[in-house]
């Protein structure tokens, strides 16, 4: 069935750092890519999504590209904040599979020091 | 826009007493609703998919009499964790879309609700 890995955390890095998170997925069909965020006590944020190969979801500084060779989805940042320590979710949808329910991946947690 | 209420956020109870937990779409109709449950450091775990109307479709291994859904409305649904024991102490997460499950939309997600039970 359909899947999505992520790398495990925790992530930790010095404010102003490079940010990335990978995400990997398995899909039977042509799923729709998401990245949401969990604050502390909070639900989940959709952060970017993207619903077709090379498309890039952005949003706050972040970016991720939708790679169907690799079948990838990586989360950048160029520079990290202090606010932006949370736990990161990659997830997909896939139509033609699970009635287009959400798979998560297990979750990254980011820790960013001043 | 697209703001998901849960409430309440935080709930205590004794063991054996039933714990109703709602989801409410302030800002759109919610065709759709789902719910989660997520145990510590992990992952969100789909516990079942509520259309407005209907009944629920649950996921597999998940109890239909233990956790009760409504959706009675287009704005509202309802879990209701019913003779609840310390196992089901979680964090119990809504999320609501306009479309329904297989129409893509994004979904939108409520704060939570952390479960104790004692």
């Amino acid at each position: 069935g359909d899947s999505v890995t992520q790398m495990e955390g925790p992530v930790t890095l010095s404010e102003e750092a490079f940010l990335t998170i990978n995400c990997t997925y398995t899909a039977t069909g042509y799923p729709s890519l998401f990245w949401y965020v969990q604050y502390p006590g909070e639900g989940l944020q959709l952060l970017l999504k993207a619903t077709k190969a090379d498309d890039k979801g952005s949003n706050k500084g972040f970016e991720a590209t939708y790679r169907k060779e690799t079948t990838s989805f990586h989360l950048e940042k160029g520079s990290v904040q202090v606010s932006d320590s949370a736990v990161y979710f990659c997830a997909l949808s896939d139509r033609s599979n699970q009635g287009g329910k959400l798979i998560f991946g297990q979750g990254t947690e980011l820790s960013v020091k001043p | 826009g697209a703001v998901v209420s849960q409430h309440p956020s935080r709930v205590i109870c004794k063991s054996g007493t039933s714990v109703k937990i709602e989801c409410r779409s302030l800002d759109f109709q919610a065709t759709t609703m789902f719910w989660y449950r997520q145990f510590p450091k992990q992952s969100l775990m789909l516990m079942a998919t509520s259309n407005e109307g209907s009944k629920a479709t649950y996921e597999q291994g998940v109890e239909k009499d233990k956790f009760l859904i409504n959706h009675a409305s287009l704005t509202l649904s309802t879990l209701t964790v019913t003779s609840a024991h310390p196992e089901d102490s979680s964090f119990y997460i809504c999320s609501a879309t306009v479309g329904t499950a297989i129409s893509n939309q994004p979904q939108h997600f409520g704060d939570g609700t952390r479960l104790s039970i004692l």
